[in-house]
């Protein structure tokens, strides 16, 4: 089946600083999301891209399909970005399938 | 307010006692999902549902059954709990193969002892 990479597994940072997560994925998908797992454990999607690059807020995204890998960025973080943030994809259009990453831990001081 | 709920948010069970977790969700979603969260292992799908009596298995349904008689629930039911089934589980919800973004619930922590 298709595997997920996430990398780093673990990145702390100081308020204000701008962070880059990675998702890589070994065949070609049509499903891409990111979620955000919040210290209380709380999953909240944050974008569907399996594609192109989207932006809402502080938070912006890039999936660049024909290499097969996706970035979250978060400019200005604050500290109620910490949590653990997933990739999941799939091969289908629709949600079934739904393959998960490790997830990036990030842990942000203020 | 839309949302997918799950009861019971907590369960402490024994061996070989069936349990059911409930799932709902009042947004007339297609596509519902349950997913368990193991430590080092991430987010596991169990089951699937494209729609009504549409179910298929995900990457780790042995020891769990589904149903979905109506669009707005799709329980996950154990019918033989074992140990290895102690973890974190979810539900989650999509509006369709066009619209495939995933809403959770809050989650079950199911312990068995």
């Amino acid at each position: 089946g298709i595997q997920v990479e996430q990398s780093p597994p673990d990145l702390i940072l100081q308020e204000g600083a701008n962070s880059t997560l990675r998702c890589n994925f070994s065949d070609s998908v049509n499903n891409l999301q990111w979620f955000h797992q919040n210290p209380w454990g709380q999953l909240i999607n944050l974008f569907y891209i399996p594609s192109g690059t989207k932006q809402n807020g502080r938070l912006s995204a890039t999936t660049v399909a024909t290499e097969r890998y996706s970035l979250l960025y978060i400019s200005s973080s604050q500290t109620t970005d910490s949590g653990v943030y997933f990739c999941a994809v799939s091969q289908w259009e629709g949600a079934q399938k739904l393959v998960f990453g490790q997830g990036t831990r990030l842990t942000i001081n203020p | 307010e839309a949302q997918v709920t799950q009861n019971p948010r907590y369960l402490i069970t024994v061996t070989g006692k069936k349990l059911t977790v409930t799932c709902s969700q009042n947004m007339n979603h297609e596509y519902m999902s349950w997913y368990r969260q193991d430590p080092g292992l991430g987010l596991r799908q169990i089951y699937y549902s494209m729609n009504v009596e549409v179910t298929d298995k995900g990457d780790v349904p042995e020891g769990y059954k589904v149903s979905r008689k109506e669009k707005r629930n799709f329980p996950l039911i154990l019918e033989s709990p074992s140990p290895n089934q102690t973890s974190l589980y979810f539900c989650a919800s999509s509006l369709s193969p066009k619209s495939p973004e995933q809403y959770f619930g809050p989650g079950t922590r199911l312990t068995v002892t």
